[in-house]
């Protein structure tokens, strides 16, 4: 079975871009969260979906960033216009609602730098 | 506030034991999770506790003490591989996690 799926698994942009993150979460699986990872803040939560439906948005920086999922296999992150500050790791993860609530499978991350 | 302490990086030697501890503080708690993350990779699923005691999967064990607010991970028979970071998180009321900010695990032959 195929796991989470991410891409670009590289992004290099220039500070003003709009750049556009990739999801498909593991088939079957309710929730679809996106994390940011940095080395000076760790991992943070962006925004996480239920069935679709968007729950929690209060990790998401600012109204540069935004999220849809306009299905069950996809979702994008969207970053308009981009910052150096952006500058992290994206990761997009799943979980199945018959797992542990804290049983997250991760994709391989996007790795955004922002010039 | 929410807080999850444990250490920034540990060093030990191939074939012997190294414990992680990790102390929490959440608003509610639904459960302690470990993962594990190599280098540019993503974090991995290893174990979790909801009640009190200790969790055994193989080389790696977990243990919970909810009054104390407290966990360890135990990793035996080191090997070269299991140098990585370990990432420790609480399930908190909401069923969030609230994540440490990682241990550098570092084997050395």
């Amino acid at each position: 079975d195929a796991g989470v799926i991410q891409s670009p698994r590289h992004e290099v942009t220039e500070m003003g871009q709009e750049v556009t993150l990739r999801c498909k979460p593991i088939s079957g699986h309710d929730y679809l969260f996106w994390y940011r990872q940095t080395m000076m803040r760790g991992l943070e939560l962006l925004i996480y979906f239920n069935n679709n439906v968007p729950i929690d948005d209060s990790g998401m920086p600012e109204d540069r960033f935004s999220a849809k999922m306009p299905n069950a296999s996809f979702s994008t992150l969207k970053i308009q216009p981009s910052e150096p500050r952006d500058s992290a790791v994206y990761f997009c993860a799943s979980r199945s609602d018959r797992a542990a609530p804290g049983e997250l499978f991760f994709g391989e991350g996007s790795r955004l730098t922002v010039l | 506030g929410q807080n999850i302490d444990q250490p920034t990086e540990m060093t030990a030697t191939e074939g012997a034991i190294v414990q992680i501890n990790c102390t929490y503080q959440t608003s509610g708690f639904n459960g302690l999770f470990w993962y594990q993350q190599h280098a540019g990779e993503a974090p991995t699923f290893l174990s979790y506790n909801v009640l009190d005691g200790l969790e055994e999967k193989g080389r790696f064990s977990s243990f919970l003490s909810r009054s104390k607010g407290y966990s360890y991970l135990l990793l035996k028979e080191l090997q070269m591989k299991d140098s990585a970071s370990y990432l420790c998180a609480a399930l908190d009321s909401n069923y969030q996690l609230i994540w440490g900010a990682g241990t550098k695990l570092i084997i050395k032959p």
